[in-house]
């Protein structure tokens, strides 16, 4: 299958610094890649759509100052969340389609202290 | 907006023994149906896929069933085995060229199998 690739696999932070997160589509393009967020034992939810070239779509609740979204190769999304807080600690995963598979990156476990 | 639910939230079983995992969908337009396996800390792995113009679907010990007059989709594994414990999600999507892999998922079922 295709792979995607997330780095880093986990941060830990300060209150008030950003982390960037980036997402990679190793072997084929992507116009388009998903970034979601996970609490403990619960399900994958859908932040924003990241295009390439152009604003990312944003879900409702989501604030689009705090999670920045880059997408600015067909390979290549980064994740900024900036100004961390403890709340904003969590599991962060991209995906990418190709054709209608997701394929999803390994991971990108936050921590703000 | 466009949701899925999926029942039950946690499912014991007895190694030997069947699973059945139920979701059901709110968009009529979805097409695309996967199942994904997730182990803790990992990412989610596709298990098995539906898609609208196809009733069942089989792949060995694991069986998906989709009812789109009713929108619910069930997955079924036989003969369940230790290392099938897990967390399992079911996914909703439209498959179409602009909305291709935006999946919206249900809460998740965490399975374990017991020896």
């Amino acid at each position: 299958g295709a792979v995607v690739s997330q780095h880093p696999s986990r941060v830990i932070c300060k209150s008030g610094t950003s982390v960037k997160i980036e997402c990679r589509s190793l072997d084929f393009q992507a116009t388009t890649m998903f970034w979601y967020r996970q609490f403990p034992k619960k399900s994958l939810m859908l932040m924003a759509t990241s295009n390439e070239g152009s604003k990312a779509t944003y879900e409702q609740g989501v604030e689009k100052d705090k999670f920045l979204i880059n997408h600015a190769s067909l390979t290549l999304s980064t994740l900024t969340v900036t100004s961390a807080h403890p709340e904003d600690s969590s599991f962060y995963i991209c995906s990418a389609s190709r054709q209608t598979e997701a394929f999803f990156g390994q991971g990108t476990r936050l921590t703000v202290v | 907006g466009e949701n899925v639910e999926q029942h039950p939230s946690t499912l014991s079983v007895q190694e030997g023994d069947s699973a059945v995992i139920k979701c059901t969908y709110s968009d009529s337009a979805s097409n695309y149906f996967p199942w994904y396996k997730q182990e803790l800390g990992k990412r989610p792995q596709l298990i098995i896929d539906i898609r609208s113009n196809v009733g069942e679907k089989k792949d060995q010990r694991i069986a998906v069933t989709l009812n789109k007059t009713a929108k619910h989709f069930s997955l079924h594994i036989t003969e369940t085995q230790p290392e099938d414990s897990a967390v399992y999600f079911c996914a909703a999507s439209r498959a179409g060229h602009n909305q291709g892999g935006k999946l919206i998922f249900g809460q998740g079922t965490e399975l374990s199998v017991k020896p």
